[in-house]
């Protein structure tokens, strides 16, 4: 199971951190996801974050103003967000990948991100 | 980047109907195509990953085909639970991870 947390409405240019808590099986094995949707773009891959936390990849729409990060001993996958514009408006999934990017098996239900003044 | 391209973007049909999604990858992906099932509020639900192979515990009126750059997805006898969009999405050259742009299975 996956439970995100962390969305809210924010003001352009400001800052929000997202997380995900995994539960029922081996956290620190698997490869994290954040996906965002929307009505308009549908289903967005934002970034990975391998199972050690290295090796973190990012949309060239996030990079930069986005990081992802783990706390396995937490079994949790924040994403911190910067510099938001309304085009990051959307709700935001993590989800459970394997030790590669093959498929995405498990996702939580999702958490809303409002970027507005 | 690799484009995903879903046809149709909706599609009409009754319950009992079969229909097919087509996938399109702008340049070849082996297998590594995976469909994914999306209901307003609901979370993604991964249906068949790897073209054909479909995740557990779901339908057998799912069914996948494909390689290289042309995928189909077919649900076979429609359902009701069934009315939702539908999104093809390829892990073999990441990153990115890329998605099509979602096919909306309506009901007649």
């Amino acid at each position: 199971q996956l439970v995100e947390s962390g969305g809210g409405l924010v003001q352009p240019g400001g800052s929000l951190r997202l997380a995900c808590v995994g539960s029922g099986f081996t956290f620190s094995s698997r490869w994290m996801h954040w996906v965002r949707h929307t009505p308009g773009k549908g289903l967005v891959w934002v970034a990975r974050s391998e199972s050690d936390g290295s090796g973190a990849t990012y949309a060239e729409s996030v990079k930069g103003r986005f990081t992802i990060s783990r706390d396995n001993a937490k079994n949790t996958v924040y994403l911190q967000m910067n510099s938001l514009t309304d085009e990051d408006t959307a709700v935001y999934y993590c989800a459970r990948g394997l030790p590669r990017d093959y498929y995405m098996d498990v996702w939580g239900k999702g958490t809303t991100v409002t970027v507005s003044s | 980047d690799i484009q995903m391209t879903q046809s149709p973007s909706s599609l009409s049909a009754s319950v009992g109907d079969s229909v097919t999604i087509t996938c399109r990858a702008s340049q070849r992906i082996s297998t590594y195509l995976n469909w994914y099932q999306k209901k307003p509020g609901e979370a993604p639900k991964l249906l068949i990953y790897a073209s054909s192979i479909l995740q557990s515990g779901v339908p057998s009126r799912f069914s996948g085909s494909g390689s290289g750059t042309a995928f189909t997805l077919t649900i076979s006898g429609l359902r009701p639970e069934d009315f939702a969009t539908y999104y093809c999405q390829q892990t073999y050259v990441t990153p990115p991870i890329t998605f099509g742009q979602g096919t909306r299975v309506e009901i007649k």
